[in-house]
């Protein structure tokens, strides 16, 4: 069974542009779920997108945004790229969508995003 | 929101040495998991428990719901087991976790 596959691995970017980011989910998982991760701030919770909704956002600016699609894949925009979003960003997939249930989550190998 | 401590942030062993990761949370939680980064910096599954006791070969943990903390025990390290272990929690009504600041495991030969 496939694991939860995200490209691209690496990425170079410079300041001002912006930068999409996919995920595959495991097969059968419909919630997926973004973090970034900064020595600074360490893990950081994104967003979280359940059958193309976006159920759980945490506290990023405007200018990241994601959304999901019907196979369950999900996508995150950063718009307006800062040298500050310098980061690693993982994605993970969970099997049970409710949210008074949640269940185990499977992480990708992550993209390591740098603004230049 | 709820938090989610670690300790100790840093901790070195002699290879064989025994070690205990201890995670605390502030917040009834859902979901409890310890994960160990790898050097690529993909989160790779330890434990998923939200309380009770598990057991995985040199590993195990234990999750006390009720007094919120949990403990990641590792036997006989070896030096293979170096590395940043997280834990972290979902809060109750929410799919998302909240991660501790990571323990660093140093193992020497």
């Amino acid at each position: 069974k496939a694991g939860v596959t995200q490209t691209p691995r690496y990425l170079i970017k410079t300041r001002g542009q912006q930068v999409t980011l996919s995920c595959s989910p495991i097969s059968g998982h419909r919630s997926v779920s973004w973090y970034q991760q900064t020595p600074g701030q360490g893990l950081q919770f994104l967003f979280e997108y359940f059958s193309e909704t976006q159920r759980n956002k945490g506290n990023f600016p405007g200018r990241f945004s994601g959304r999901q699609f019907s196979n369950s894949r999900s996508e995150m925009n950063v718009s307006t790229l800062e040298l500050g979003d310098s980061a690693l960003y993982l994605c993970a997939s969970s099997l049970v969508g409710s949210a008074d249930l949640n269940t185990e989550a499977f992480f990708g190998q992550g993209t390591r995003l740098t603004v230049v | 929101g709820i938090q989610v401590e670690q300790s100790p942030p840093d901790l070195i062993l002699q290879e064989g040495a025994n070690s205990t990761l201890r995670c605390n949370f502030s917040d009834s939680v859902n979901n409890l998991q310890w994960f160990h980064q790898n050097p690529w910096g993909q989160l790779i599954n330890l434990f998923y428990i939200p309380s009770g006791t598990k057991q995985n070969g040199r590993l195990s943990a234990t999750t006390v719901a009720t007094e919120r903390y949990s403990l990641l025990y590792i036997s006989s390290s070896q030096t293979t087991d170096s590395g940043v272990y997280f834990c972290a929690a979902s809060p109750q009504g929410a799919q998302k976790l909240v991660f501790g600041q990571g323990t660093r495991l140093t193992i020497n030969p």
